[in-house]
Parts: structure tokens; C-alpha cells; sequence
């Protein structure tokens, strides 16, 4: 149940393309579900988070839809560019709790 | 503003060898978290400390002993490295409950 599972494992787009990454998750508990872009030699830095208490939220070219009776959530990247190519991992957790379970991750790569 | 500093950046040990990673914040935060990261495993919890004072086991905490030292800084010790222990590790922070988590660049340990 604190599983979180995620797809594709990796991900090849062209530049301009839109990229789509999936995530799902079992236990009902969680209720922030961020989303972490890591580049080559540095660590997860937080790119947008929901709360199931919305459908989508939308940063700039960044947006999550959640689908709470499916317990699915996912990442669209609008107008791909080779500076988003990168490892990309959603997370879940419940408020109040310490722990964030991570998804394996997704490594994108937006061909110019 | 440096937010979350680990040293060292990279460390080869022997079977055997122990050794500390440091992690310090800047960032005044309560909790404190060390992760290990896995190729396809994404980032699996060691330990943590919800506050100063206070530590707790994660998902994966055998082989490994943590210390609040303050508020600011949270060291992860290996008393008898293995080579199942070879993994990027990492230190994060974040203010608290309902908050994203701030990473560190990591610490690449490889034990031979």
C-alpha cells in the first residue's frame, strides 16, 4: 500500500512535444503528491505539487492532473525543451506523516 | 543561501571501513531526512529526525546509525560499510508537516 508506481522508465520527446508522465498510487492516506526534477550530479528540486482537493494545477508549461477515484495522478510538460531533459520522480505522502514514498523515476530526454 | 550541504561529494571505501556523511541546512527546519537512491528504486528513506532531539527508522535502516547533532545538522554513520551499501545518498530538510522537501546534491558513496 505505500507503493507508488510510475511510467514510462524513460521517455524520448521531440523539442516542442508534450511530455507525459504517469503515476499511481494505492493508499487513500496520501494527500500531497509533488513532483521532483533532478538533473546529473544534483538533487530532487520540487517542480509542482497538488492536493487531491483539485483536478489540475498548472505552473507556466508544468501541469498535474489528479484523478482521485483512480488514484492516478500525472505530469504534462507543454512545449518540451532540451533544458526539461532530466529525471523526473513523483512522491505521495499524507499530511501530518514523515514520509514522502518516491516513485522509481523517469528519464526524459528532449531531442532538439 | 546554500539550503542543504553534504560532504563529501564522493567516497570509495573498503568492506568493512566505516565512515560519516555530514548534511547541514541553513534553512531553520525541524525535520531531516537521509535517502538512499537506487538505479530504478528512486529514493527509499534511511532515517529521520522529525525534530531536534528526535530520530527515527525509515523504509531501509539496517547498517546504518544517524545523530541530530542540532538543528541544523544530521550526520548518517556506516559502522561496517558493505557493498550492498554503494548507492547516491542524500540529505533533505524541510520546515514541516504539509511542506516539500529541500535535497542536497548528494553524496556518491562505491564500496569495493
Amino acid at each position: 500500500q505505500q507503493q507508488v508506481k510510475q511510467s514510462p522508465q524513460s521517455l524520448i520527446v521531440q523539442k516542442g512535444g508534450i511530455s507525459i508522465i504517469n503515476c499511481a498510487y494505492e493508499n487513500t492516506a496520501f494527500d500531497y503528491f509533488p513532483w521532483y526534477q533532478q538533473f546529473p550530479g544534483k538533487g530532487p528540486a520540487l517542480l509542482i505539487a497538488i492536493r487531491p482537493d483539485v483536478s489540475e494545477k498548472k505552473e507556466g508549461r508544468f501541469t498535474i492532473s489528479f484523478n482521485k477515484s483512480a488514484k492516478q495522478f500525472s505530469l504534462h510538460i507543454m512545449d518540451s525543451q532540451p533544458g526539461d531533459s532530466a529525471t523526473y520522480f513523483c512522491a505521495a505522502s499524507k499530511s501530518y506523516g514523515q514520509n514522502f514514498v518516491f516513485g522509481p523515476g523517469t528519464r526524459l530526454s528532449v531531442l532538439p | 543561501n546554500a539550503g542543504v550541504t553534504q560532504t563529501p561529494k564522493f567516497q570509495v571505501l573498503k568492506t568493512g571501513q566505516s565512515m560519516t556523511l555530514q548534511c547541514a541546512q541553513d534553512m531553520n527546519h525541524n525535520s531531516m531526512y537521509w535517502y538512499r537512491q537506487d538505479p530504478g528504486m528512486g529514493l527509499r528513506l534511511i532515517y529521520y529526525s522529525a525534530s531536534e532531539g528526535t530520530t527515527d527508522k525509515g523504509e531501509v535502516p539496517n547498517g546504518y546509525n544517524v545523530s541530530r547533532l542540532n538543528k541544523r545538522e544530521f550526520s548518517l554513520r556506516l559502522e561496517s560499510a558493505a557493498p550492498s551499501q554503494t548507492s547516491v545518498y542524500f540529505c533533505a530538510s524541510r520546515d514541516g508537516n504539509n511542506s516539500p522537501l529541500h535535497f542536497g546534491n548528494g553524496t556518491r558513496l562505491t564500496v569495493t
